[in-house]
């Protein structure tokens, strides 16, 4: 079936990194643009960034650009969010989705604590 | 950016009782393709949402019937035509058509 598997969260420090993954299956992987959405808890939810097919067409929320890096690998069906910089309010859960626009299939999330 | 706003924020229905949620958007939502993107999501405790509607008024798949939306332009509405414990959750509207796609603040709703 079609699902999305998110791991990489943790605590980490104000100003350190961290690079979230997104393993696809049950579909054609190839075919969609990948996004990456969070989540602050108690709070809403905030649309990070998306990437199309060939990696080529990307584009991201002003709240994380120059800071965070979206980026796919076909060949592992997978999709990954570098984070640099981090900030306090970047503590959230977050989510990749497919397909653009539309956020069909959600994965089941990953936790970000930003704290020191 | 596009702002989403949804009304009423929370809401206590009665079960069996109907239910609507409103969404405007500070412009409209027609893109270049002619459709509207904009996208109904339920998010119950600890879980991700779930799509419900997209494009305006398709149901996904599995969505029960007495969910219906409608809306053009700016102005969008769900309904839930006889509400049920299961509905209980945040009902977040979403536009697909301008970048940074966004979504509304959430609408809470329980059961009185």
């Amino acid at each position: 079936q079609v699902q999305l598997v998110e791991s990489g969260g943790e605590l980490v420090k104000p100003g350190r990194s961290l690079r979230l993954s997104c393993a696809a299956s049950g579909f054609t992987f190839t075919d969609y643009y990948m996004n990456w959405i969070r989540q602050a808890p108690g709070k809403g939810l905030e649309w990070l960034a998306y990437i199309n097919s060939t990696g080529r067409d990307i584009m991201y929320a002003d709240s994380v650009r120059g800071r965070f890096t979206i980026s796919r690998d076909n060949a592992k069906n997978s999709v990954y969010l570098q984070m640099d910089r981090l900030r306090v309010d970047d503590t959230a859960v977050y989510y990749c989705t497919f397909p653009a626009r539309l956020a069909r299939v959600w994965g089941q999330g990953t936790t970000v604590i930003v704290s020191s | 950016d596009v702002v989403v706003t949804q009304s009423p924020l929370s809401l206590a229905v009665t079960v069996g009782q109907p239910a609507s949620i409103s969404c405007r958007s500070s412009q409209g939502l027609v893109y270049s393709n002619g459709f509207t993107y904009l996208n109904w999501f339920h998010q119950r405790p600890g879980q991700p949402p779930r799509r419900l509607i997209f494009k305006v008024s398709n149901r996904d798949s599995g969505v029960p019937d007495r969910f219906s939306a409608s809306g053009s332009g700016t102005d969008f509405t769900l309904k839930i035509s006889r509400v049920e414990a299961e509905d209980v959750g945040v009902y977040y509207c979403m536009q697909g058509t301008h970048w940074p796609w966004t979504f509304g603040q959430g609408t809470t709703v329980e059961i009185k």
